[in-house]
């Protein structure tokens, strides 16, 4: 059974500050994974999705990198502002069930940029 | 195109009372997803549809739980008998699954319903 797992559950970073978040899968037979941002009392925001065969992602101050063989995932940000405060989950999409699209989930890391 | 949209926002109800959510997906998506988001956890699957079909049901979807998508287009998802475990986030996603080339699953999701169970 897959399982998806974010360390840490929480972090706090001065303004400016580059950082990275982390994501673990158990099982490497995944199709591809999401990053997504939400925001307190708010929906999913899709940020970047790399597929399987992809080493990496990037998107202005967002670079997402995928290691399938040692089952993770990071999400760097750069030059950290507090509009970038949020929860931010990571979704694995297994390969075996890549058909349904049905994603399997992190409990998120919860960031917070201090100005 | 607005994007996945949920109705209500918000949705405060007594115990034992049925509910009813509403999701319009992205109009050319054919998937449509249903999560349920507890305080502190990752979204867990509920159900899914293609069109109008609904393909899988979680384990968690009790029945109690009942969800359709007349027409392909809008999805509702009712709760009959509400419990107070049933407060969380309801979220909905959709996609467009192209089987041509590379499998496009990409899930865009909406702003969720917040159900509290009183």
């Amino acid at each position: 059974k897959q399982e998806v797992t974010q360390i840490p559950a929480a972090l706090s970073v001065p303004e400016g500050e580059n950082l990275v978040l982390n994501c673990s899968f158990t099982d490497s037979a995944i199709y591809n994974l999401q990053w997504f941002r939400q925001d307190p009392g708010k929906g999913l925001t899709s940020l970047l999705l790399i597929q399987s065969s992809q080493r990496e992602q990037t998107s202005g101050r967002l670079n997402a990198s995928l290691d399938k063989s040692s089952g993770r995932s990071t999400l760097y940000i750069a030059a950290s502002q507090p509009g970038d405060s949020a929860t931010y989950l990571c979704a694995v999409l297994p390969f075996f069930s890549s058909n349904t699209g049905k994603l399997i989930f992190g409990q998120g890391t919860t960031l917070q940029v201090k100005p | 195109d607005t994007g996945v949209s949920q109705n209500p926002r918000h949705k405060i109800t007594k115990r034992g009372q049925n509910v009813t959510f509403r999701c319009d997906p992205i109009s050319e998506h054919n998937r449509l997803y249903w999560y349920r988001q507890t305080l502190g956890q990752g979204p867990e699957f509920l159900t899914y549809f293609q069109n109008e079909a609904q393909l899988e049901k979680s384990r968690l979807l009790s029945d109690r739980f009942s969800a359709e998508r007349p027409k392909g287009s809008f999805s509702t998802l009712e709760i009959q008998r509400t419990e107070q475990g049933d407060s969380a986030m309801y979220l909905c996603a959709s996609s467009s699954i192209r089987t041509t080339g590379d499998l496009n699953t990409e899930a865009f999701f909406g702003q969720g319903t917040r159900l509290t169970v009183v």
